[in-house]
């Protein structure tokens, strides 16, 4: 099936360790995207990619990296920059050529940092 | 930059009972995305409007394109118990190097009593 996976799904981490969040499409997307959770809040934009190899910051990249080696994966990684990774991170794909791209999203991974 | 202002922020109703939320924005969308998001899960597409104007239906859901470009409404008829978890918005302006970034409002929780 055709899908949106983020692996792990719950991921515990020690304060002032990097974390690396994998998302991987098979819906054959251009585009793909992070975004953070956080209670009662909207989603908010980490980074997002249009193509391979090209990736852009959004609303709150600070403390996090992206790589877009392949167009199936985008991985997110949470540094010990980042001052408060405790979130829900959702990872989305869509289409470029349709301007108005529907946006699918994975499953999250729920990262809590002790 | 753009913001979306949701509401409202969560809704209490009866089985059976008709629902409506809306967003408005400060500036134009050229599409408007209505999810719904259930707990621990990732939101799921439930409507896509592409036109000012345009009224689309999804089963028991119907969502409006505002004519202005600057709002939109989502109305679920006939509630269910399953309809329970958060709504969000999404809107989407085709323009410069952000053509694929989507702004989220911060969702309606809706919680339905049986």
């Amino acid at each position: 099936d055709g899908g949106i996976t983020q692996s792990p799904k719950y991921l515990f981490r020690k304060e002032g360790q990097n974390v690396t969040l994998s998302c991987e499409q098979n819906l054959n997307h251009d585009a793909m995207y992070w975004y953070r959770q956080d209670p009662g809040q909207g989603l908010r934009l980490i980074y997002y990619s249009q193509i391979v190899n090209d990736f852009q910051k959004g609303d709150i990249a600070e403390g996090y990296s992206v790589s877009r080696e392949k167009k199936e994966s985008f991985p997110l990684t949470v540094t010990s920059a980042q001052k408060n990774p405790t979130a829900f991170y959702l990872c989305a794909s869509s289409m470029v050529y349709n301007l108005g791209a529907e946006a699918f999203f994975g499953q999250g991974t729920r990262l809590t940092v002790v | 930059g753009q913001q979306l202002n949701q509401s409202p922020q969560s809704m209490f109703i009866q089985e059976g009972e008709d629902v409506s939320m809306n967003c408005t924005s400060s500036s134009i969308f050229n599409t408007w995305l209505w999810y719904k998001q259930d707990p621990g899960e990732g939101p799921v597409l439930l409507i896509a409007l592409y036109k000012a104007g345009e009224l689309t239906s999804n089963g028991r859901l119907t969502a409006q394109f505002g004519i202005t470009r600057k709002d939109s409404f989502l109305n679920i008829s006939a509630s269910i118990p399953s309809d329970v978890g958060i709504y969000f918005c999404a809107g989407q302006l085709h323009s410069g190097g952000s053509n694929y970034k989507l702004t989220f409002g911060k969702g309606t929780l809706l919680t339905v009593n049986p």
